[in-house]
């Protein structure tokens, strides 16, 4: 049964700080990873996928990367600014699940920027 | 604007008085599902849907029925909901690789 880590569950960062959440997943054999963001009380929004082929994306300024090997994901946050405060969950699709693209999700990144 | 939209966003109800939580996308998707996110537990699948009168149970569809009589659409029935079932409900859709969710409903059963 596949089993997504995301560590740590809380960080808090000054504004202008580089950052990295990390996702680790237990089964390697998966279609592609998914980073979302959720904001208190909203829905999730995409920011990235990753598809099983793939090392790394990138999109203003995060980027995701891939390490299906090892089970591990992370996400680089550049020059982190208030408007990045938000929980940021990682979800991974398993390459099994035949006509079910079910998703299992991490329990989520609670991030803090301070101005 | 291509979008998954749910009604409502927040609902309050009473244990064994019937509710359905709609979801519609606008992107012709044919993959739609259904996930609860409770405190501690994350997000999980309740039932998934891979085209018009296709449906398929997740991994938490007890008390919980699905209907898909056309491609946009995807409500969630609760015939009679239980306190058990209080949660903040997601609607997602894709076309095989990006996922695409609700807004989410908030449902309250007392």
């Amino acid at each position: 049964k596949q089993e997504v880590t995301q560590i740590p569950a809380a960080l808090s960062v000054p504004e202008g700080e580089n950052l990295v959440l990390n996702c680790s997943f237990t089964d390697s054999a998966i279609y592609n990873l998914q980073w979302f963001r959720q904001d208190p009380g909203k829905g999730l929004t995409s920011l990235l996928l990753i598809q099983s082929s793939q090392r790394e994306q990138t999109s203003g300024r995060l980027n995701a990367s891939l390490d299906k090997s090892s089970g591990r994901s992370t996400l680089y946050i550049a020059a982190s600014q208030p408007g990045d405060s938000a929980t940021y969950l990682c979800a991974v699709r398993p390459r099994s699940g035949g006509s079910n693209y079910k998703l299992t999700f991490g329990k989520g990144t609670l991030l803090t920027v301070n101005p | 604007e291509a979008q998954v939209t749910q009604n409502p966003r927040y609902l309050i109800t009473v244990t064994g008085k019937k509710l359905t939580v709609t979801c519609s996308q606008n992107m012709n998707h044919e993959y739609m599902s259904w996930y609860r996110q409770d405190p501690g537990l994350g997000l999980r699948q309740i039932y998934y849907s891979m085209n018009v009168e296709v449906t398929d149970k997740g991994d938490v569809p007890e008390g919980y029925k699905v209907s898909r009589k056309e491609k946009r659409n995807f409500p969630l029935i609760l015939e009679s909901p239980s306190p058990n079932q209080t949660s903040l409900y997601f609607c997602a859709s894709s076309f095989g690789g990006e996922q695409f969710f609700g807004p989410g409903t908030r449902l309250t059963v007392l």
